[in-house]
């Protein structure tokens, strides 16, 4: 069974720039959500789709965005980056639960670094 | 979300039981407790999650006191390769609940 697939894995790119970063879920989860990590704020949430729906949203600002196809695969983009968007940016997807709880599969993540 | 306390740090002897703790006193009645690992530089790994009963897998067992004010992680027979920072996490269950919210956690090192 194949896992979480994000791509690309790493990516340099200058302040200014935009970036798309990419992320398949396991077949058959339809929740996607997308995770930063930072050495200094550690893992933060950004959003989550569901049946090409954002359900939740995290505190950041707006050049954080994202969309999710119908099938279930998912982008984010970041537009006039900063040097403080260098980060892991995580992916997971999950079984919809309408009760009981919910397991995240987290993919290996896009590294991207601003420069 | 209830918030937790986990020590930054711990240790362990290899082949040992590792035992993490982890404190949530203002976890509410249908909050889960989740447990993920984070090994350096890889996506976070799902563990074990519960919510009343304690509960046991391949990879651990979770212990919840009868308050459920706290829980510990028990490795059975650690290896190098549980060396990783453990996240314990209360959310609750249901449409909504993927929004972890992770702490710093706790960094275990398995020593040889």
């Amino acid at each position: 069974k194949a896992g979480v697939t994000q791509t690309p894995r790493y990516l340099i790119k200058t302040r200014g720039q935009q970036v798309t970063l990419s992320c398949s879920p396991i077949s058959g989860h339809r929740s996607v959500s997308w995770y930063q990590q930072t050495p200094g704020q550690g893992l933060q949430f950004l959003f989550e789709y569901f049946s090409e729906t954002q359900r939740n949203k995290g505190n950041f600002p707006g050049r954080f965005s994202g969309r999710q196809f119908s099938n279930s695969r998912s982008e984010m983009n970041v537009s006039t980056l900063e040097l403080g968007d260098s980060a892991l940016y995580l992916c997971a997807s999950s079984l919809e639960r309408s009760s009981g709880a919910n397991v995240l599969t987290f993919g290996a993540g896009s590294r991207l670094t601003v420069l | 979300d209830a918030k937790t306390t986990q020590p930054p740090s711990m240790d362990c002897a290899e082949g040992r039981a590792a035992n993490l703790p982890c404190n949530h006193s203002t976890i509410s009645g249908n909050e889960y407790v989740y447990w993920y690992r984070q090994i350096h530089s890889q996506g976070p790994q799902y563990i074990i999650h519960g919510l009343k009963n304690n509960e046991t897998n391949e990879m651990a067992s979770l212990i919840i006191t009868e308050d459920r004010k706290s829980s510990t992680l028990i490795l059975p027979h650690a290896t190098l390769r549980d060396t990783a920072v453990y996240y314990c996490i209360v959310r609750v269950a249901g449409a909504g609940s993927y929004q972890l919210t992770f702490g710093k956690g706790t960094k275990l090192s398995v020593i040889p």
